[in-house]
């Protein structure tokens, strides 16, 4: 069966500090990867998705970027966090060509 | 800008009642729909998926899709309190590859 990890679990982070969320999949070969936000009280929000390894599709101008080194494994980083990067971040994949997406446990991240 | 709306709630029934979620969407070209339940502070967990006119029924949950309406709903029966959660909607649209379109959520209280 398929497993998906996400870490870390929460993460608290100084204004300015850099960002590393790191997102991995078990079990099925060359799926779609997925970035979410979702801030408190809002809908989820793509961030990025990748069809496979270095590519990379962004959906909102931001201050965060996505790398795709391995085949099942999804990166979210940014250089200098902002207040406005407080949120659940979510990671999910799909079998590719379908539209059934499954979603890891996330990460909680607070920005001070 | 594609939109798939949800009423926040929250949504009370009683224990054993039946829940009513609903959602509409608006791009006509939308060709798949998804429910999913959040638990807070979890991630969203797939319940059903839905692809053409109708009903479909797994266990105590039945989703329901109109087309012509632009129209999702997912019906709970014998509502139980773990029901309790957040109940998102997801469409994927026209021409979008894999990637969905969430709702807000609709918040579900099933009171004893």
């Amino acid at each position: 069966s398929q497993t998906i990890h996400q870490w870390p679990a929460t993460l608290v982070q100084p204004v300015g500090s850099p960002l590393s969320l790191e997102c991995t999949v078990e079990g099925t070969s060359n799926p779609n990867l997925y970035w979410y936000r979702q801030a408190a009280g809002r809908g989820l929000q793509l961030l990025f998705y990748s069809v496979g390894i270095g590519q990379i599709s962004s959906e909102v101008p931001q201050n965060l970027s996505a790398s795709r080194p391995q085949d099942r494994q999804f990166i979210l980083s940014s250089k200098k966090l902002l207040l406005s990067d407080s949120g659940f971040y979510l990671c999910a994949w799909s079998v590719r060509g379908l539209s059934t997406q499954y979603f890891g446990p996330g990460t909680r991240l607070t920005v001070l | 800008q594609k939109e798939v709306e949800q009423n926040s709630g929250p949504l009370s029934v009683p224990e054993g009642a039946i829940a009513s979620l609903n959602c509409t969407y608006s791009d006509r070209g939308s060709q798949s729909f998804f429910w999913y339940r959040q638990y807070s502070g979890k991630s969203p967990e797939l319940i059903m998926s839905i692809y053409s006119n109708g009903d479909k029924e797994d266990g105590r949950f039945t989703a329901q899709l109109n087309k012509a309406s632009q129209y999702v709903s997912l019906l709970i029966r014998d509502s139980q309190p773990s029901d309790s959660a957040t109940y998102l909607c997801a469409v994927k649209g026209s021409g979008t590859a894999s990637k969905l379109t969430f709702g807000t959520g609709t918040r579900l209280q099933v009171t004893l």
